[in-house]
């Protein structure tokens, strides 16, 4: 299946600094990178929705000037979450898809976030 | 306003036994839906998925069920193995730019 590589795993930082996560698509293209957030034992939260060249669409509730989005390219995303705070603390997780809009979603392996 | 919902946080089964894990959704609009397995720490992997047009879609041991009309959906794990252990969610996508929207989930247990 199609490869979704997403780093860092894991990041601690203080609070007030900003976090960037990369999001690649190593085998295909992804038109499309979704951006969730999953806090412990509850679901996988869609936060906003990116198509290359473009600016990304944020849900309801998810403030777009502090989790920027960039989707420069076809194979990268990256999700900078700036003047981290402690409830910034969560489990972040891209998705990617390619061009057909009803391709199955590939996932990232997540990326711990803890902000102290 | 959760569209997605697995009612059953948990499920806890015997190995070579039936899993049978519900999804429900609120959402007509919803034409598509997927099963996706997590473990801890980890992205989830894709399992399964269904359109609307079918009732049924069976790869190996993984069997998912869609009634329209109660719009509900199940998946059957048989014979299940412990290795399934892991939380499954399912998720539904419609006219919405191609997201999907994901319900809470359930941890299945396998037990040996």
């Amino acid at each position: 299946g199609a490869v979704v590589s997403q780093h860092p795993s894991w990041v601690i930082c203080k609070s007030g600094t900003s976090v960037k996560i990369e999001c690649r698509s190593l085998d295909f293209q992804a038109t499309t990178m979704f951006w969730y957030r999953q806090f412990p034992k509850q679901s996988l939260m869609l936060m906003a929705t990116s198509n290359e060249g473009s600016k990304a669409t944020y849900e309801q509730g998810v403030e777009k000037d502090k989790f920027l989005i960039n989707h420069a390219s076809l194979t990268l995303s990256t999700l900078t979450v700036t003047s981290a705070h402690p409830e910034d603390s969560s489990f972040y997780i891209c998705s990617a898809r390619g061009e057909l809009v009803r391709e199955k979603l590939f996932f990232g392996s997540g990326t711990q976030l803890s902000v102290l | 306003d959760q569209q997605v919902k697995q009612n059953s946080p948990s499920l806890s089964v015997q190995e070579g036994r039936i899993s049978i894990l519900n999804c429900d959704y609120t959402n007509s609009m919803f034409d598509y839906f997927l099963w996706y397995k997590k473990y801890p720490a980890e992205g989830p992997t894709f399992l399964i998925s269904i359109s609307s047009i079918k009732d049924k879609n069976e790869d190996g041991r993984f069997t998912v069920f869609l009634n329209k009309s109660a719009k509900h959906l199940s998946l059957h794990i048989v014979p299940s193995q412990p290795g399934d252990s892991a939380v499954y969610f399912c998720a539904a996508s419609g006219n919405q730019g191609g997201k999907l929207i994901f319900g809470q989930g359930t941890e299945l247990s396998v037990k040996p």
